[in-house]
């Protein structure tokens, strides 16, 4: 099984700032990854797709690079509501796996 | 618009079964490969079984082989989990997530919240 290392689990910023958030696989996943972003109560969304993917309607402050085993989930200047928990998923192979989570808090 | 609604959730005791649904709507279901993915309370996300569009294969995560079935209808644009022999750490909000044109795992469900105890 690949593993998925995520880091940090908490980020303390500020409105404005710019954060990245970093996701390290077991082994090559070839950019199959995916960044999804959480607010409590509700259901995930998908932000990026293949490392790199803007999804239909993310503003373009998020943006993704990476490639083999690691990965980047980058926010060019925080909003209000962009504090929520952020998880990224490979599915380079069964079983898919995510990383365990950045909490991403106002400072 | 893409909508996943799942239901069939509650409590159960362990060792006992429980059906999960998952109504799909806005999109062809029958050319999109979808999932079941779970969250226990406070906890991270955690993928528990995929089944192609037509439902030839299917994959699961060794905790759940051979207690959970997951399943589809396409004439009825729904997903199912047969979750049987459940047990306390299969306790866990159940999401149903579908394949999009953009790559895997795409849109989700609300969720259905599963908790198993005596």
């Amino acid at each position: 099984d690949i593993q998925m290392t995520q880091s940090p689990s908490f980020l303390s910023a500020s409105v404005g700032d710019r954060v990245t958030i970093n996701c390290k696989a077991s082994q090559n996943i070839n950019k199959y990854l995916n960044w999804y972003q959480q607010k409590l109560g509700e259901a995930p969304k998908r932000l990026i797709y293949n490392t790199n993917n803007l999804q239909t309607g993310i503003p373009s402050r998020f943006s993704g690079s990476g490639s083999g085993t690691d990965y980047t989930l980058t926010i060019s200047s925080l909003q209000p509501e962009d504090f929520a928990t952020y998880f990224c998923l490979q599915h380079n192979s069964f079983p898919l796996t995510f990383g365990s989570g950045t909490k991403l808090e106002i400072k | 618009e893409v909508q996943l609604v799942e239901s069939g959730g509650g409590l159960v005791q362990p060792g006992r079964s429980l059906k999960l649904s998952c109504a799909a709507s806005g999109f062809t279901f029958s050319n999109y490969g979808m999932h079941w993915i779970r969250q226990a309370p406070t906890k991270g996300l955690e993928w528990v079984a995929s089944i192609s569009p037509s439902g030839g294969s299917t994959y699961y995560r060794d905790s759940v082989k051979g207690r959970f079935t997951i399943s589809r209808d396409n004439a009825k644009s729904t997903l199912y989990l047969q979750m049987d022999s459940l047990r306390s750490e299969d306790t866990a909000t159940y999401y149903c997530a579908t394949d999009g044109i953009r790559g895997p795992v795409d849109a989700w469900g609300q969720g259905a919240s599963v908790t198993v105890s005596s």
